[in-house]
């Protein structure tokens, strides 16, 4: 069984597009997070959340909206898709602060 | 701000032959460092880490050292494998949700 799956695996879309990914945990983990890593495999975080509540943003574009429905999901939507945005996006839990990650297999998104 | 200085960015090593990976943090109120490692197409996995209050932790071929008053933290892996090639990040984290990663190292072995 998967630990932290999101979906699509790929996004092609053209630049100004609104697009979503989605991921969910079931390890039963309080923490989740959203990070970027650029062509140079730099990881960047950019949200954390607890307990559904938003804990962490990291100067993220305001483009970039995540929402958690429950603990178990953590979705992010970005708006007005630009050629910077290009990048993998990686979704991770924890169970709580100071924890081990889980990390999914990554969204890669190509802006045309 | 934070930041955490990790060397070299590419490491050729001969099959058998050990391996070590450096990372220098800047914020002193880090007090958990992981290591993961990133395989082509994947996501990072955890490979060992280490709190402040421990100097050293072995697992199997891998040890990590922790010097907290130069705020240096270090990867060996030993007896390198094939299997063993892939890009390594360390990391660090104060207890507030947020973790500062490392530049990476992309490992290569040489059979």
């Amino acid at each position: 069984d998967t630990a932290v799956s999101q979906t699509p695996k790929y996004l092609v879309t053209q630049m100004g597009n609104d697009k979503s990914i989605k991921c969910e945990q079931n390890l039963g983990h309080d923490t989740m997070y959203w990070y970027k890593q650029d062509s140079k495999k730099f990881l960047k975080i950019m949200f954390s959340y607890n307990n559904k509540e938003l804990i962490i943003n990291e100067t993220v574009p305001n483009r970039f909206s995540p929402k958690s429905p429950d603990k178990a999901h953590l979705n992010l939507h970005i708006n007005s898709l630009e050629l910077g945005d290009s990048a993998v996006y990686f979704c991770a839990s924890s169970q709580q602060a100071n924890q081990p990650q889980h990390f999914g297999d990554g969204t890669r998104l190509s802006i045309l | 701000g934070e930041n955490v200085e990790q060397h070299p960015s590419t490491l050729s090593v001969q099959e058998g032959d050990s391996a070590v990976i450096k990372c220098t943090y800047s914020d002193s109120a880090s007090n958990y460092f992981p290591w993961y490692k990133q395989e082509l197409g994947k996501g990072p996995q955890l490979i060992i880490d280490i709190r402040s209050n421990v100097g050293e932790k072995k697992d199997q071929r891998i040890a990590v050292t922790l010097n907290k008053t130069a705020k240096h933290f270090s990867l060996h892996i030993t007896e390198t494998q094939p299997e063993d090639s892939a890009v390594y990040f360390c990391a660090a984290s104060g207890g507030t949700y947020k973790y500062i990663f490392g530049t990476g190292t992309r490992l290569k072995v040489l059979a």
